[in-house]
């Protein structure tokens, strides 16, 4: 049972490149979320979803689309990175349903744009 | 939207004393989470705690919702318990998994 896998931990774009950030969770968690942590700003949410072919707007979504075609993934795309989004992304998954438990979170991933 | 204030920025102790962190919400709650963030920034569920009073080893806390606040308790502290709490409420108006961060307090445990 491996919780919620993001991929890459670290990387370094250029302004104007895009790229993927990964997240897959393997507890069949229904919710499924997308947070920046910019220092001294805590979490803020960007996007969230409960459910396959599912997805809202968090509280700072420009700049970032998402999808969630299965229950397991959830990636978060950049289409034209800019310095603004230079941040620690983490993914987060819990019950939307049922018993509420917990957030897992992922072990984030550290993006810096030059 | 909710807003969520967490009391203090910052704390610092030295091993074997105990410390009570604050978190206050400014409307009704029906989720309410406590998270550590260690020195190398994972995160990491302490309690899923909407009311009541929960306790896992040197860690307690207790929500009372209808005064909109929460308290994380940490009784003698070690050096591992050195990180940023943050405190994560789900508004009962909205959606009870969705959570909104407060903006956490630094606990700096000292040898």
């Amino acid at each position: 049972n491996a919780g919620v896998t993001q991929t890459p931990k670290f990387q370094v774009l250029k302004t104007g490149q895009s790229m993927t950030l990964q997240c897959a969770q393997d507890m069949n968690h229904e919710y499924m979320s997308w947070y920046r942590q910019d220092p001294g700003m805590g979490l803020r949410l960007i996007h969230y979803s409960v459910g396959a072919g599912i997805t809202d707007q968090g509280e700072v979504p420009n700049g970032y689309n998402v999808s969630r075609s299965t229950t397991e993934d959830f990636p978060l795309r950049l289409l034209s990175a800019a310095p603004s989004q230079t941040s620690v992304y983490f993914c987060a998954s819990s019950k939307a349903r049922g018993r509420m438990m917990g957030y897992t979170f992922g072990s984030g991933t550290r993006l810096t744009v030059v | 939207g909710i807003q969520v204030e967490q009391s203090p920025p910052d704390l610092i102790l030295q091993e074997g004393a105990n410390s009570t962190l604050r978190c206050n919400f400014s409307d009704s709650v029906n989720n309410l989470q406590w998270f550590h963030q260690n020195p190398w920034g994972q995160l990491i569920n302490l309690f899923y705690i909407p009311s009541g009073t929960k306790q896992n080893g040197r860690l307690s806390a207790t929500t009372v919702a209808t005064e909109r606040y929460s308290l994380l308790y940490i009784s003698s502290s070690q050096t591992t318990d050195s990180g940023v709490y943050f405190c994560a409420v789900g508004y009962s108006g909205g959606s009870n998994y969705k959570l909104t961060f407060g903006k956490g307090t630094l606990l700096t445990v000292n040898p």
